[in-house]
């Protein structure tokens, strides 16, 4: 069974420039969630969804970032300007809602520098 | 807002050494759950804990769970260089998974 797929692995940018992260969860999972790790600490949760729906987004840096999850599949999180204090991996998790629920399943992150 | 310590932040040993990693909170939680990250990757569960006083083993792991669902600690025997990596503790409130709180992190360093 595939895991959780995220591209790109590492990103690269200036200041002030945009980015996207790219996230296909395991299939069947219904949630999916995007986390932010800053070096040296655990993941915080940026935004959840449960099929299509943001259900929790109360983390999300509304005035730069932005997420979508069209079809409930694939989820694309955008920062647009990038930010110095940006720099982190964003990590990309989905679970599943039978009975399993308690298992998160992580991507291996997208590693971003922002110059 | 609900925080989880974790100590020690940094573990350096030798192996075949025993180690005990140790997060705690104010806030009581329904689960805990305790993750191992290697540099590179996403966390991987190791384990769930659910009921105050449980206690869960895991070939050389041994997890419990405090008795008010506010601590957990995790116990590893004659560490290995494979157990390198950064544990995290993770506490979920309520019945959804989806508000995991982590802990910062104690990065475990074995020496052969």
């Amino acid at each position: 069974e595939a895991g959780v797929v995220q591209s790109p692995r590492y990103k690269i940018i200036e200041k002030k420039q945009p980015v996207a992260f790219w996230c296909n969860p395991i299939s069947g999972h219904n949630t999916l969630y995007w986390y932010r790790q800053n070096l040296g600490q655990g993941p915080e949760l940026l935004i959840r969804y449960e099929n299509e729906e943001a259900v929790d987004d109360s983390q999300l840096p509304k005035d730069r970032f932005s997420a979508e999850r069209l079809k409930g599949v694939d989820s694309t999180l955008k920062i647009q300007p990038a930010e110095l204090g940006d720099s982190a991996v964003y990590l990309c998790a989905s679970s599943s809602p039978w009975g399993d629920n308690e298992k998160l399943f992580f991507g291996s992150g997208t590693q971003l520098s922002v110059l | 807002t609900q925080l989880l310590e974790q100590s020690p932040q940094f573990l350096s040993i030798q192996e075949g050494e025993n180690l005990t990693v140790y997060c705690n909170s104010s806030s009581v939680f329904s689960s805990l759950q305790w993750y191992r990250q290697e540099p590179g990757e996403g966390p991987v569960l190791l384990v769930t804990v659910v009921t105050g006083g449980e206690v869960k083993k895991l070939k050389r792991l041994t997890f419990q769970f405090g008795d008010a669902r506010k601590d957990s600690s995790l116990h590893i025997t004659a560490a290995q260089p494979g157990d390198t990596g950064l544990y995290l503790c993770a506490g979920a409130a309520g019945t959804s998974y989806g508000k995991l709180t982590f802990g910062q992190g104690t990065i475990l360093t074995v020496h052969p």
